[in-house]
């Protein structure tokens, strides 16, 4: 059974300081890496995909793949109250190309 | 603008009664999918379509059924056979259903009378 873990939190960050979202997955051979954000009541929103192995940049939020530890972060820079949501890890291209979501971490954001 | 489509926003099934929820796409992807999402819970895949008129079941289809006829749509019906359907549903779609992200609709809340 492909799994992708997350840590249900609630992780709690002071506004301005960095937020680390971690994820592990099970399939070794997965290509694509994805997070979303989801505000309470709401749809998932993708924020940021990742392809190959290092750190990729987009404004506050970098998100970073090591394929070889089967491990992807998001890195929230100089976070603000309006980032406290759940965020998904999402993970695809594996060896049935089906997507498999991890269950999310909360985040909130203290002001 | 492009974007994922669902209506109703908010429905209520009477005991015994199917309801259908509607789910359409204008940006021209060839896969869609329906997940369900209970309250504190993660995404559940119920069906997924890679091309039209072909679609799978996911990992609870049991008490709903899909229809793919066009490329754009993909309606869900909740039969009476599905005894607790109160979630939150949301439709996506991705340009091929391989490698490439999904894109959800801002989903269906249903609730049983």
């Amino acid at each position: 059974q492909k799994e992708v873990e997350q840590n249900s939190g609630p992780l709690s960050v002071p506004e301005g300081a960095i937020a680390s979202l971690n994820c592990t997955y099970s399939d070794r051979v997965s290509q694509s890496f994805f997070w979303y954000r989801q505000y309470s009541g709401k749809s998932p929103e993708l924020i940021m995909s990742i392809y190959s192995n290092g750190d990729k940049e987009d404004g506050r939020f970098t998100a970073q793949l090591n394929k070889a530890s089967q491990y992807v972060s998001l890195l929230i820079r100089d976070s603000q109250p309006s980032d406290s949501a759940t965020y998904l890890c999402a993970v695809t291209g594996g060896r049935d190309d089906k997507i498999i979501f991890g269950k999310g971490t909360r985040l909130h954001i203290l002001p | 603008d492009g974007g994922i489509t669902q209506s109703p926003k908010y429905l209520f099934r009477k005991e015994g009664q199917n309801v259908t929820l509607s789910c359409e796409q204008n940006l021209n992807h060839d896969a869609m999918y329906w997940y369900r999402q209970d309250p504190g819970q993660g995404l559940r895949l119920i069906y997924y379509s890679q091309i039209v008129n072909d679609f799978q079941k996911g990992d609870i289809a049991e008490g709903y059924s899909v229809s793919r006829e066009k490329k754009e749509s993909f309606p869900l019906t909740v039969t009476s056979a599905q005894k607790n359907p109160t979630a939150f549903y949301l439709c996506a779609s991705s340009i091929d259903g391989g490698r490439q992200p999904q894109h959800f609709g801002d989903g269906t809340r249903l609730s049983i009378l």
